[in-house]
């Protein structure tokens, strides 16, 4: 495997389920990334991890929870989703937390029933 | 006023058009800025940094005007293969905390 993966690639869960995103980075970067992305509205910085130490988002509501195992691996874990919470998740990775170009990942599409 | 603005297009253009996409940024103190490419269903892509100087690649130029606090890109004898959305990405700081995308301008080359 190479570049940037997730896992899986399309998620359908209910309001009351709880599932797990799963990214893991083979470019050996120090830092990574979740953004989602609606339709029809620009990507949004979720959380940032960076040599396994997260920086905050406070906009994130807190049944979104990212954990960050060792600097390859990077998941969020999902519960008691909204319909609105459907969108794209995006995974990227960059070399240092410094302002480096991000490679993404192929995303997940979740969708919010 | 929002950090990152783009027109959202679509630009529709025959094959081989010169075709050029703006972009604003609000925050000064802004540090680097890329272009990103998005194909419909997928995920956003490097195009090329943005460096003060201006760079080309190929048939893609970028030009960064700090005055007016904005960025161009130029794709010059566009190719049917260039149709997708150009996202405009601005960092405020020397963090990826800052890391801003703008909303895409998306671009049809037609036949």
């Amino acid at each position: 495997e190479t570049g940037v993966t997730q896992t899986p690639r399309h998620l359908v869960m209910g309001m009351t389920n709880k599932k797990s995103l799963k990214c893991e980075q083979h470019l050996g970067h120090n830092a990574m990334y979740w953004y989602k992305q609606s339709a029809k509205k620009p990507l949004e910085l979720m959380f940032v991890y960076s040599l396994e130490e997260r920086v905050e988002n406070n906009s994130v509501p807190s049944r979104f929870s990212p954990e960050c195992p060792n600097s390859s691996h990077l998941f969020l874990h999902l519960h008691t989703l909204q319909p609105e919470d459907s969108a794209l998740y995006l995974c990227a990775s960059s070399q240092e937390f410094r302002g480096d170009e991000q490679f993404f990942g192929p995303g997940t599409r979740l969708t919010v029933l | 006023r929002k950090e990152v603005e783009q027109d959202p297009g679509p630009f529709n253009v025959p094959e081989g058009a010169t075709v050029a996409f703006n972009c604003t940024y609000s925050n000064s103190a802004s540090q680097s800025f890329f272009w990103y490419r998005q194909d419909c269903r997928k995920e956003p892509k490097l195009l090329m940094s943005v460096y003060s100087s201006g760079n080309e690649d190929g048939r893609f130029t970028a030009q960064l005007n700090r005055a007016s606090q904005y960025i161009s890109l130029l794709i010059r004898d566009s190719k049917l293969s260039d149709s997708a959305t150009y996202l405009c990405v601005v960092n405020s700081d020397n963090y990826g905390q800052n890391f801003v995308f703008g909303p895409g301008t998306r671009l049809s080359v037609l036949p």
